[in-house]
Parts: C-alpha cells; structure tokens; sequence
C-alpha cells in the first residue's frame, strides 16, 4: 500500500519558537496534501490543503502566516508553526491523495505531537 | 454545514461482531471512507464504499450504505483484541473524490477477552 511518513514523530519546543514538520509520500507522487490537526478526545480538523508548486489553502479560522505550509514537489509538503505556544499543542498529521487507489484514496501520515512548553 | 456524526463507545467480546454507525448530512457525498487509529498512529484507511453502492466487503469488514437515511456502517466479523482501536468514518467534502474529508468524532472500540 501507500506509505506516507512525517518527520518528527515528536516535538517539545519552547514558547515562541519555530517547528517544521515535514510529510512525505514514499512510493507515490501527491499532487495533493492536507494538513489536519487533532485535538484530545475531537475528530480531524482540516487546516489546510496544499497543492505541488502552489500556495496552500487554508480552512477558515487557521492563521496563514502562523502555519506556513510549503509544498515544493510532489512527494513532500511541509508545515512550519512560527512562534509557537502553548496553545498550538497538539496532533498534526497529514494526508496524500493518490497512491495505489489512485485519486479517490487519502494515506495518512503517522502523525507528529507537538508539545510547547 | 456538512457533519459526521458517531456513536463514541463499543464494547464488545472477543468473536463477537462489531458494528459501528455513522450518519451524515451532505447528500451529493460521493465517497464514504472508514479510517483505524491505533494510540499515538496516524489514520489507516480500512475500506471505503462509492455512492451508488449498498455494500462492500473486505474480508472480515463489511461495509452498508443507506444513502437514502444517510447511514453508513461498518461490521467487523469475529473482532479481535488487535481490532481495538478508535474507528473514525468520513465523507468526501463537497462531493468530490479526493478532496479533503470532513470526519466523525471517532468510535472507539473495545475489545474485552
């Protein structure tokens, strides 16, 4: 099947600071990724869908230019909360559409725990 | 808006079978999916069902969809321990394959032996 990864697994930093999160599909290309973000106990919630070699589309109510997301080819997307805090703790994970099923099929990364302290 | 939703808790006995209900709102879904999280793991597409099919299996996972009623479930025969897990189902937004999908709150599974 389709393998999607995301690099840090886990992630504490400090208050203000920056995080990159990085989301590759392995053995598929992905004209398509998106960016969710889970919270204790809560479903998904889409934060932004990332097209290859243009600019991301956000879902209502996520700062654009507090999570930067760069999508620079086909197999990897990134998503970098600046300035972080504490409030930004959470489950970010993101998804690829393709792999062996084609257009219809998300894969979901493993996910990344980003803790601020 | 369009909305997802499910039952939060199963339990059930090792053998026995599961089944896990979800409704949703948008009608022109085209998509339905069934996602497995494991503690601490990103989302593992189990199965998913095209809208103008009533039924799919896979295995041990059926699949039912009454579009009319908007319900979509998912039976897992003989559950296992390892089957313990939060099970989440989601529809494609908008009625587009492939776009983002717009997800229930889970249902987390418990298998007991």
């Amino acid at each position: 099947g389709a393998v999607v990864s995301q690099h840090p697994s886990r992630v504490i930093c400090k208050s203000g600071t920056s995080v990159k999160i990085e989301c590759r599909s392995l053995d598929f290309q992905a004209t398509t990724m998106f960016w969710y973000r889970q919270f204790p106990k809560k479903s998904l919630m889409l934060m932004a869908t990332s097209n290859e070699g243009s600019k991301a589309t956000y879902e209502q109510g996520v700062e654009k230019d507090k999570f930067l997301i760069n999508h620079a080819s086909l197999t990897l997307s990134t998503l970098t909360v600046t300035s972080a805090h504490p409030e930004d703790s959470s489950f970010y994970i993101c998804s690829a559409r393709g792999g062996p099923g084609g257009y219809y099929e998300q894969y979901f990364g493993p996910g990344t725990r980003l803790t601020v302290t | 808006g369009e909305d997802v939703e499910q039952s939060l808790f199963l339990s059930v006995r090792e053998g026995d079978s599961s089944v896990i209900n979800c409704t949703y709102t948008d009608s022109s879904s085209t998509y339905l999916y069934w996602y497995k999280q494991e503690p601490g793991a990103g989302l593992q597409l189990l199965t998913y069902i095209f809208s103008n099919m009533d039924m799919k299996q896979d295995q041990r996972l059926t699949v039912l969809l009454n579009k009319k009623d908007k319900h979509l479930s998912l039976r897992i025969a003989d559950t296992q321990t390892g089957d313990s897990a939060i099970y989440f189902c989601a529809e494609s937004g908008g009625g587009q394959a492939g776009t983002a999908l717009i997800f229930g709150k889970g249902t987390t599974l418990s298998v007991s032996s």
